[in-house]
């Protein structure tokens, strides 16, 4: 079983400044196919959660140009470019390579 | 518009069994993997099972693992989750979310359900 962390576990942040969010896997996601098969979700307060980015660095369809996904092999980072408050809610990077693992979670909320 | 609505889940005692349903609609059903998230209360996501799309191939997580069935009837575009010697610990809402893996289309989650054990 592939086994998930993330840093920081809480961020709080000031609209307009950037975030990002930190993923780390203990073996590496890369498919035999070059993908790296690292998902990230955010779960808005009373939501299902929604994806964000899938394969690392493809943005979902309908996901705002302030997301962006980054790295490779084992480290993976999310960045927001400039925070919003609709933004507040908990990051959750997840590895698809082999079954599936959710990391534990980033909480952002608005300062 | 492609959704997944959710039925099933309640209270059941420790040891006992509950079956979790989940019908699509919407899209081709039998061209997608199927999944099964969970959520303990005030905690983060834990993946439990997921399934190939011809139903003939099922994962589970360790903490489910021979406790818990996953399973499709594609004539009647279905998931189902079978849990069996529940604990208390596997109280949750528990989604059922079509290819977590997002390439081909998002994922969708079903609405949700709760699942509570204890006696």
């Amino acid at each position: 079983e592939i086994v998930m962390s993330q840093s920081p576990l809480s961020l709080s942040v000031t609209p307009g400044e950037p975030a990002a969010i930190s993923c780390r896997s203990d073996q590496s996601l890369i498919h035999s196919n070059g993908h790296n098969y690292l998902n990230w979700f955010l779960q808005k307060p009373g939501q299902s959660p929604q994806l964000l980015i899938y394969l690392a660095s493809n943005r979902a369809p309908g996901v705002p140009d302030r997301f962006s996904g980054s790295g490779s092999g084992t480290d993976f980072t999310l960045n927001i470019s400039r925070v919003e408050a609709e933004d507040v809610g908990v990051y959750y990077c997840m590895q698809v390579l082999r079954t599936r693992t959710f990391g534990p979670g980033t909480k952002v909320d608005i300062k | 518009e492609a959704q997944l609505v959710q039925s099933g889940g309640g209270l059941a005692q420790p040891g006992g069994s509950l079956r979790l349903s989940c019908r699509a609609s919407g899209f081709t059903f039998s061209n997608y993997w199927m999944s099964w998230v969970r959520q303990a209360p005030g905690k983060g996501l834990e993946w439990v099972a997921m399934i190939t799309q011809d139903g003939r191939t099922a994962y589970y997580a360790d903490s489910v693992k021979g406790r818990f069935t996953i399973s499709t009837d594609n004539t009647e575009n279905s998931l189902h989750l079978h849990l069996s010697s529940l604990r208390a610990e596997d109280t949750a809402i528990y989604y059922c979310v079509r290819d977590l893996t997002g390439d081909r289309a998002p994922p969708i989650w079903g609405q949700g359900t709760m699942v509570t054990v204890s006696s």
